[in-house]
């Protein structure tokens, strides 16, 4: 859907370095959430948001970092890329907490 | 903390056979159960989903069951067709930590 977007849709980056990845929804979702596809592992929870200025740690939040200044924004901030966190990255909204939730398009990451 | 193990991780069928994958959930208080269909390069979208009062829950070929006491739910697709073919993910989502935690999804091939 066009109401859910994320940039860049690919990225390349070396290791050490900080990157940030954008989501940003135009339904005025309250919930949103980031997750990361490897084979293997399915989609992982980073980090969580129920509303503007509260976020929660998912099942792997280390070496990210979250914020939510405003309900339609949700950027992910690797601080020190590492190459274990090449990954397909995805932010996804809902309108409700157990409601539909909706995906970006994904961004792929590479850590060189 | 919330685990959602899916099953199998592969599944190859013929074209008109039913195909079944099976999930189990760790968090007696999850109460949402939705399942995501990701074909090759895109996004997750939602299929079907259950909430936890309701036992099973069909639209046309697709159907879900859930089994609460054995913390299961299981997807059911009839007369698969090869459009069919995808990988499948089951979730859960505990409403009192709206978290939404995924399976590690199951491939299926349909053969024509």
């Amino acid at each position: 859907d066009a109401g859910i977007t994320q940039s860049p849709r690919y990225k390349i980056t070396e290791t050490g370095r900080q990157v940030t990845l954008m989501c940003h929804q135009t339904w005025s979702h309250s919930y949103m959430f980031w997750y990361r596809q490897d084979l293997g592992h399915g989609l992982r929870l980073i980090y969580y948001s129920a509303a503007a200025d509260i976020t929660d740690k998912g099942e792997v939040p280390d070496g990210y970092v979250v914020s939510r200044s405003k309900t339609e924004n949700f950027p992910l901030t690797l601080e020190s890329a590492t190459r274990s966190q090449t990954s397909v990255y995805f932010c996804a909204s809902s309108e409700q907490a157990v409601t539909e939730a909706f995906f970006g398009q994904g961004t792929r990451l590479t850590v060189v | 903390g919330e685990n959602v193990e899916q099953h199998p991780s592969t599944l190859s069928v013929q074209e008109g056979d039913s195909a079944v994958i099976k999930c189990t959930y760790s968090d007696s208080a999850s109460n949402y159960f939705p399942w995501y269909k990701q074909e090759l390069g895109k996004r997750p979208q939602l299929i079907i989903d259950i909430r936890s009062n309701v036992g099973e829950k069909k639209d046309q070929r697709i159907a879900v069951t859930l089994n609460k006491t054995a913390k299961h739910f299981s997807l059911h697709i009839t007369e698969t067709q090869p459009e069919d073919s995808a990988v499948y993910f089951c979730a859960s989502y505990m409403d009192s930590s709206y978290k939404l935690i995924f399976g590690s999804g199951t491939r299926l091939l349909v053969r024509p």
